[in-house]
């Protein structure tokens, strides 16, 4: 079985700020690791995912995560947010199944 | 190219009234997801098709809950007879292909409000 946690239900900066979302996650066996992204009135889209390999990841729009095992963290990054990030943020992990668990999502408020 | 598209938007029904969702994947997928999320929880699968096969439906809550995929194309997910607790966003998912190599893109959802 396996379970994520983000510890965050809103987050709101100001544009231009760094912004960091949180998800730590467990599992029992390796893990795949996502961050989907869904913006108002729309379906989830992925952001970006950890399938193996480098652990530092990244988006085309700025965004990253880094996969951290002995943490069991996979938190999502931006150095300067925009106005358009406003948007509901869901950190998810699959196991052998491959189905994803997610998150409860995190609201990510860009105040101009 | 046309994303995957859920109908209806919105329902809102009473207690003990059904309701059937349905969700049109993306053309060529063969792969097809359901996902519910009750409100500020977490979004949790429901079942996975493979063309007109349940591949996967541990996630279906209880026998009120029919998913069909009729002909490997669309599929239906009915709720009969609804209770309070159904209330929350049916999600439709489709992939090309397995998962995680495959991407699977989401339809905008149907917002059930079972009052």
């Amino acid at each position: 079985a396996q379970s994520v946690t983000q510890l965050d239900s809103q987050v709101p900066v100001f544009e231009e700020a760094p912004v960091e979302l949180r998800c730590n996650y467990s599992s029992s066996v390796s893990v795949y690791l996502f961050w989907y992204v869904q913006y108002p009135n729309q379906g989830l889209q992925l952001l970006l995912k950890y399938l193996s390999g480098s652990t530092l990841v990244e988006s085309i729009n700025g965004f990253e995560a880094e996969f951290n095992k002995s943490q069991t963290s996979f938190h999502l990054r931006k150095p300067s947010v925009h106005i358009s990030d406003t948007a509901e943020y869901f950190c998810a992990v699959a196991g052998g199944s491959y189905i994803p668990t997610f998150g409860r999502g995190t609201s990510l408020i860009v105040h101009p | 190219e046309a994303g995957v598209t859920q109908f209806p938007s919105h329902s809102v029904i009473e207690k003990g009234q059904t309701v059937t969702l349905r969700c049109d994947p993306i053309s060529g997928h063969d792969n097809l997801y359901w996902y519910r999320r009750v409100m500020g929880k977490e979004i949790k699968f429901l079942l996975h098709f493979v063309k007109e096969s349940k591949q996967d439906e541990s996630g279906m809550p209880n026998n009120r809950f029919l998913a069909e995929r009729t002909g490997g194309t669309y599929s239906t997910l009915k709720v009969q007879p609804a209770e309070l607790e159904d209330s929350g966003v049916y999600f439709c998912a489709s992939s090309q292909g397995s998962l995680p190599s495959y991407e699977q893109y989401f339809g905008p959802g149907t917002r059930l409000t079972v009052t």
